[in-house]
């Protein structure tokens, strides 16, 4: 069963610091990896999409990369800014189903 | 506002009651998910629509829920006899059918109708 892990679970940093969070799957049969981020009590935002085939992705400031083999993946955040506060969550699309997982999230908290 | 709309967004109910949640998807998307997500977690699927049929179900969606989409359009989401367990935030995302297989999609998400059950 595909598991996912996200390190770590909350992460407070001053405004303008650059930062990574980490996600882990335990099966690389996969068909692509997802970043979201979750605003509280609100639904998901996808910020990156990166299919099995390609090592990274870039939109803005973010950046994701994906090694399979290694079963991580790594969302890099450049400047970051107090807007930048959310929960940020990985989830994984297995190659055999369509039941998406999803890791618990990193709690970033990015202080003015 | 043309994204993806859940109706209630907050339901508080005893134990034993039933309730029903609605999802309007984005209007030109033939994909409709149901996810449930507790408190610190991440979401948890519990079933997928293409169109009006129901094509996929977790081991989650235990007896008590039920999932309709009748006209391949809204879909409601329905919980029997609810227990304390169920409370959590359900969030319901839509997606277009890119291709056969689901997980080539891009999925958007609602903002989630949370459930408090006591």
């Amino acid at each position: 069963k595909q598991e996912v892990t996200q390190i770590p679970a909350a992460l407070s940093v001053p405004e303008g610091e650059n930062l990574v969070l980490n996600c882990s799957f335990t099966d690389s049969a996969i068909y692509n990896l997802q970043w979201f981020r979750q605003d509280p009590g609100k639904g998901l935002t996808s910020l990156l999409l990166i299919q099995s085939s390609q090592r990274e992705q870039t939109s803005g400031r973010l950046n994701a990369s994906l090694d399979k083999s290694s079963g991580r993946s790594t969302l890099y955040i450049a400047a970051s800014q107090p807007g930048d506060s959310a929960t940020y969550l990985c989830a994984v699309s297995p190659l055999y189903d369509n039941d998406m997982r999803f890791g618990a999230g990193t709690r970033l908290t990015v202080k003015p | 506002d043309t994204g993806v709309s859940q109706d209630p967004r907050h339901k508080i109910t005893k134990r034993g009651q039933n309730v029903t949640f609605r999802c309007d998807p984005i209007s030109e998307h033939n994909r409709l998910y149901w996810y449930r997500q507790t408190l610190g977690q991440g979401p948890e699927f519990l079933t997928y629509f293409q169109n009006e049929a129901q094509l996929e179900k977790s081991r989650l969606l235990s007896d008590r829920f039920s999932a309709e989409r009748p006209k391949g359009s809204f879909s409601t989401l329905e919980i029997q006899r609810t227990e304390q367990g169920d409370s959590a935030m359900y969030l319901c995302a839509s997606s277009l059918k890119g291709t056969d297989n689901p997980s080539t999609d891009t999925q958007y998400f609602g903002p989630g109708t949370r459930l408090t059950v006591l």
